[in-house]
């Protein structure tokens, strides 16, 4: 099976900038994730989506941070405008909900550096 | 709230010696634990699930255990090799409300084998 699928790789950008990561999921998975991962800790959760809805968005700074998954499939992560702080690599993960036990798969991830 | 720690942060070990990286959590209310492996400027790839009714889960040289009670788990790597350096990663999954299925992580640890 195809794995989770993420663009760019790599974005530089200024300072109030603003950027945008793509990320299209296992097929049939229900559930997608975006992880933000600053350097030397471990990811933490920006937002979780079943389907096409939002399920915890609690650790997302919504005042420059949005995300939208269309049609329950493929999903957008954006910021504007972008601060230093942003710097990290963004992850993108889908897990099923079937008898497996709801791994996760992740992505190659974006790695963004903002200057 | 869920908080997950990893001891060591750093591990070097010659070629050849078993080693066991230990990762602890708050909460035993789990649904599962994950290790994962992290490459540098790669994503993160699954090495073990753990269902929380399960003790160990084993695949090749790589044996986790869960002890849900104590919050605690632990991976075991036997016979380790220089390919093994890399990031290891500890992932509780929570169980029920409105975070299920979110993973928390612990920070890692850094794994160096040298010949």
């Amino acid at each position: 099976e195809a794995g989770v699928a993420q663009s760019p790789r790599y974005k530089i950008i200024e300072k109030r900038q603003s950027v945008a990561f793509w990320c299209n999921p296992i097929s049939g998975h229900a559930t997608l994730y975006w992880y933000q991962q600053i350097l030397g800790q471990g990811p933490k959760l920006l937002i979780q989506f079943q389907n096409n809805g939002v399920v915890d968005d609690s650790q997302l700074p919504k005042d420059r941070f949005s995300a939208e998954r269309l049609k329950g499939v493929d999903s957008t992560l954006k910021i504007q405008p972008a601060k230093l702080e942003d710097s990290a690599v963004y992850l993108c993960a889908s897990s099923s909900q079937g008898a497996a036990g709801y791994g996760y798969t992740f992505g190659s991830g974006t790695r963004l550096t903002v200057v | 709230k869920q908080e997950v720690t990893q001891i060591p942060a750093a591990l070097s070990v010659p070629e050849g010696e078993n080693l066991v990286l230990n990762c602890s959590f708050t909460d035993s209310a789990i649904y599962n634990l994950q290790w994962f492996r992290q490459d540098p400027g790669k994503g993160l790839t699954s090495l073990l699930l753990i269902q929380s009714s399960q003790r160990e889960q084993t695949s090749g040289r790589l044996n986790a255990s869960l002890d849900k009670s104590s919050g605690r788990s632990t991976l075991y790597i036997a016979a380790s090799q220089p390919g093994d350096s890399a990031t290891y990663l500890c992932a509780v999954r929570v169980a029920g409300g409105t975070s299920y299925g979110k993973l928390t992580f612990g920070q890692g640890t850094i794994l160096t084998v040298h010949p």
